[in-house]
């Protein structure tokens, strides 16, 4: 079963704008990642955040990690027309009192950013 | 370097038969997964291995088997498919000491008549 949800499931904007995703999990974390999905093709790993940061940046992306409400968010500034994909995030769940080796997905958000 | 690669790129199959997938890992990384995407879901982990081994599992029926090669390539098996096995299955590789750092293929899409 997924791990979380994410919202919104669609966003619309127009290019130069900025996108910004939820992404809600349900169990401890050891960490938290975000992936980007062309047209049901492979994942591309964007960032990775650990349970102990907060915030995290990599070029037009910014990541931020609440761990108390079991949520974080992801904004893309200055949005472009390239940035149409499916963004997940992915956590890799802590159980038993150990890190685990798998990836539990979110439902994914649909980003449409028009030209 | 060459990324995850995977085969065949699309499959069609018909209930009741079996199907085998291949994954040939990222130079350098000896861990593989493998996840399965049902339209417009996100993709949710079959099982992972490592030395051979099937080291985590998901929460998936006796079906779905895989094996792990000394090259560190990967297979995934599926018998007696069913019609809701339609899926794009995705192989992502990692190396152990960094198994956060999870590099995926462009998955294979298999459907099932």
């Amino acid at each position: 079963s997924q791990q979380g949800e994410e919202d919104p499931q669609a966003l619309s904007i127009q290019e130069g704008e900025n996108a910004t995703m939820n992404c809600s999990y349900k169990t401890s974390i050891n960490n938290l990642q975000w992936y980007r999905q062309n047209s049901g093709r492979g994942l591309v790993h964007l960032i990775l955040i650990r349970s102990n940061e907060r915030e995290k940046h990599s070029g037009r992306l910014r990541v931020t990690l609440d761990t108390s409400k079991k949520s974080s968010s992801l904004l893309i500034t200055a949005s472009r027309a390239a940035d149409t994909a499916s963004y997940f995030c992915a956590t890799d769940v802590w159980e038993h009192g150990g890190a685990t080796n798998k990836l539990i997905f979110g439902t994914g958000t649909l980003l449409a950013v028009q030209p | 370097d060459a990324g995850v690669t995977q085969s065949p790129t699309h499959l069609i199959k018909t209930r009741g038969q079996q199907v085998t997938l291949r994954c040939s890992p990222k130079s350098g990384h000896d861990t593989v997964s493998w996840y399965q995407q049902a339209l417009g879901q996100g993709p949710q982990f079959i099982f992972q291995y490592y030395e051979e081994e099937e080291r985590q599992r998901g929460n998936f029926p006796d079906r779905f088997s895989g094996h792990q090669f000394p090259n560190y390539s990967s297979e995934l098996n599926v018998n007696a498919l069913l019609l809701g096995d339609s899926a794009l299955y995705l192989c992502a590789s990692s190396p152990t000491t960094r198994y956060n750092e999870q590099f995926f293929g462009p998955g294979t899409r298999l459907t099932v008549l």
